[in-house]
Parts: C-alpha cells; structure tokens; sequence
C-alpha cells in the first residue's frame, strides 16, 4: 500500500513564505504531482517532479527527493488568494494516490 | 472552464432514489476517472476508463454504477445510497494513465 503524509492546516500572513512538506512510502515511484483546491472548486495542477531537485514556477517552487520519499510545495509572497488546499498526489502502477491536503490560511 | 464539466454540481437524495451523475470532457483524453472526496480525507479512486474499457474498480459498493459510453463521457449511476455516501465526487480526466489530470468542478452530493 502506500502512505501520503502532509500536514492538515498552515496558516501564515499575506507577503511571507510558507512551505508544505509531503512524506511517500510507495513502490513503483512515477513523479508526483501538487494540486491546488479552493473551497467548492476543482483542483487545478500546479507542479509535476519526477526527477530529483527543485522546480521553480513564479511564486511556487517544488522539490523533491526520492531517496528520500519527500517532497515540498514552497509558496513565496504570499497573497490573500493563495488561500486554498495543497493536495499532494504520487505516481505509482498507473494511478496517482493523493495525501488528505494541507488547508493553508493567508491572514491579512 | 477547465475542459471537464459536471452536472448536477449539487445533489439531493433520498436513500430510495435513483440518480445519475454526468461527466464530459472536451480535452480529446484518453482515460477519465470517478474520485469521492470526504471532509478531511484523502481523495479517494472510484473507477478509471482507458479507452472507454473500466481498467480499475477499487472496491466500490455496487450501489455505484459508473458507464463510459465513450471517451468524452463519463456516467456515475447512483442507487439506494447511504448517508456515509455524502460527499464531493470529482471527475477527471488525462491524456494518458499517470499523467496530469484535469478535474471537473464536482458534485456535492447528500444522502438523506
């Protein structure tokens, strides 16, 4: 089976910086994927790695270590928008299996 | 728009009732797929299609019937429900297996 370990709220101010670890065990380890939920709406992509080392995206940044079974979400400059759900999904024998997502609350 | 559209987006039933939610995706994907989301949990697989063939059906009770007519839609037939059954199930769809997925708004169905 496989375990997917994020943790269940952040909350941080409006210009910070906040970071979002994700823990895998699995086999079959394909790349992993970090979504985004705002309440009541679907989850939109944000950042796919499948190889090891960062991978910058304007304000968001992912890494990763598979070695490690470990992974972060780095959201930089915080906006009030931002608010939202981080959902992390791995890659594994055909399917991705997501974490329970991180609920992150940017106050002004 | 994301290219997956889901209607009802809300979902009232009884447990006696019978009722059908309907995915379309205009993405020209290969593989579609039913996910329940439950307060707090994991999103959890229902059932995938690769090329209109059901490829996976993680242990859903039989209460849930999906139907892939073809490789733009997607059905998920709904009957003598539980309460437990409430939640948002998500639709989504992706080029290929294992690839990115794109996900429909959602239904957010309640059991009575």
């Amino acid at each position: 089976g496989q375990n997917i370990d994020q943790p269940t709220e952040m909350t941080a101010t409006e210009g910070a910086i906040v970071q979002i670890n994700c823990t895998y065990q699995t086999s079959g380890f394909n790349g992993l994927f970090w979504y985004q939920q705002h309440a009541g709406e679907a989850p939109t992509f944000l950042s796919y790695n499948v190889l090891d080392g960062l991978e910058e995206k304007g304000r968001f940044s992912s890494f990763l270590s598979r070695s490690k079974g470990y992974s972060y979400l780095l959201l930089k400059e915080l906006q009030m928008k931002d608010s939202a759900s981080y959902l992390c999904a791995v890659v594994s024998w055909g399917k991705l299996q997501f974490g329970a997502g991180t609920q992150v609350v940017v106050t002004p | 728009e994301t290219g997956v559209t889901q209607t009802p987006r809300h979902l009232v039933m009884g447990m006696t009732n019978k009722k059908s939610l309907k995915c379309e995706q205009h993405l020209g994907h290969n593989a579609m797929y039913w996910y329940k989301q439950s307060a707090k949990k994991p999103l959890e697989l229902m059932f995938v299609y690769s090329l209109e063939e059901r490829v996976e059906n993680n242990s859903v009770p039989s209460r849930f019937s999906p139907e892939c007519p073809n490789s733009s839609h997607l059905f998920l037939h709904l009957h003598t429900l539980q309460p437990e059954d409430s939640a948002l199930y998500l639709c989504a769809s992706s080029q290929n297996r294992e690839e990115q997925l794109f996900f429909g708004s959602g239904t957010q169905l309640s059991v009575l």
